[in-house]
């Protein structure tokens, strides 16, 4: 079955650093184009990162210098670490898959997301 | 920075009815860089439709998607109770943006 899995939210201190982890089945990470999805509590969706499948990175405005995308190819896994927390980092974190498909792309596969919340 | 603006922000129907949600864009888009996804409380956005018009596996042909340059539209022909729910369009530009969302309400 074809499934992500986010881990690693959590209640942080303003400044603080967080890594967020997204488990991969039923594909490979690295042959893929990989992002994570924010949404703040009651708001919309914002995209935050991508990592292409061959290796380069790009972020969002906002945590530009803030934040680092990352894979570990032998666990399958995409990472997120996040420094220099801010209250308006608090959101669920979802990782989801970019497809390249037959007319068109799209984050074809979520994860059920992580809870960041950011407060002192 | 390609801005998405959805409308209406909440759209109150009855099961049954028809819904046309609408999304526009501050610049052109390639209609192969413009998806529609749906979201439910407490879950994570589904994909519906991809490239404007084509439906993602699995999604009822009560859903469908058109429109070219600025403008997208989504249409669901027939509300069933589980189609209430967010809706967002979404686009790939220099980097990818969404709308702010649709509410599809129960009336």
């Amino acid at each position: 079955e074809v499934q992500l899995v986010e881990s690693g939210g959590g209640l942080i201190q303003p400044g603080g650093s967080l890594r967020l982890s997204c488990a991969a089945s039923g594909f490979t990470v690295s042959s893929n184009y990989m992002s994570w999805v924010r949404q703040a509590p009651g708001k919309g969706l914002e995209w935050v990162s991508v990592i292409y499948s061959g290796g380069s990175t790009y972020y969002a405005d906002s945590v530009k210098g803030r934040f680092t995308i990352s894979r570990d190819n032998s666990k399958n896994t995409l990472y997120l670490q996040m420094n220099s927390l801010r209250a308006e980092d608090t959101a669920v974190y979802y990782c989801a898959r970019e497809s390249n498909l037959p007319s068109g792309w799209a984050f074809d596969i979520w994860g059920q997301g992580t809870m960041v919340t950011v407060s002192s | 920075e390609i801005v998405l603006t959805q409308s209406p922000g909440t759209l109150s129907l009855s099961p049954g009815e028809r819904a046309t949600l609408s999304c526009r864009a501050s610049q052109s888009v390639s209609s192969s860089y413009l998806a529609w996804y749906q979201q439910k409380p407490g879950q994570a956005p589904r994909l519906l439709i991809y490239g404007a018009s084509s439906r993602a596996t699995g999604i009822p042909d009560r859903f469908s998607g058109s429109g070219s340059g600025t403008d997208f539209t989504l249409t669901i022909s027939r509300l069933e109770p589980e189609d209430f729910a967010v809706y967002y369009c979404q686009q790939y530009g220099s980097s990818p943006s969404f709308g702010g969302g649709t509410k599809v309400e129960i009336k």
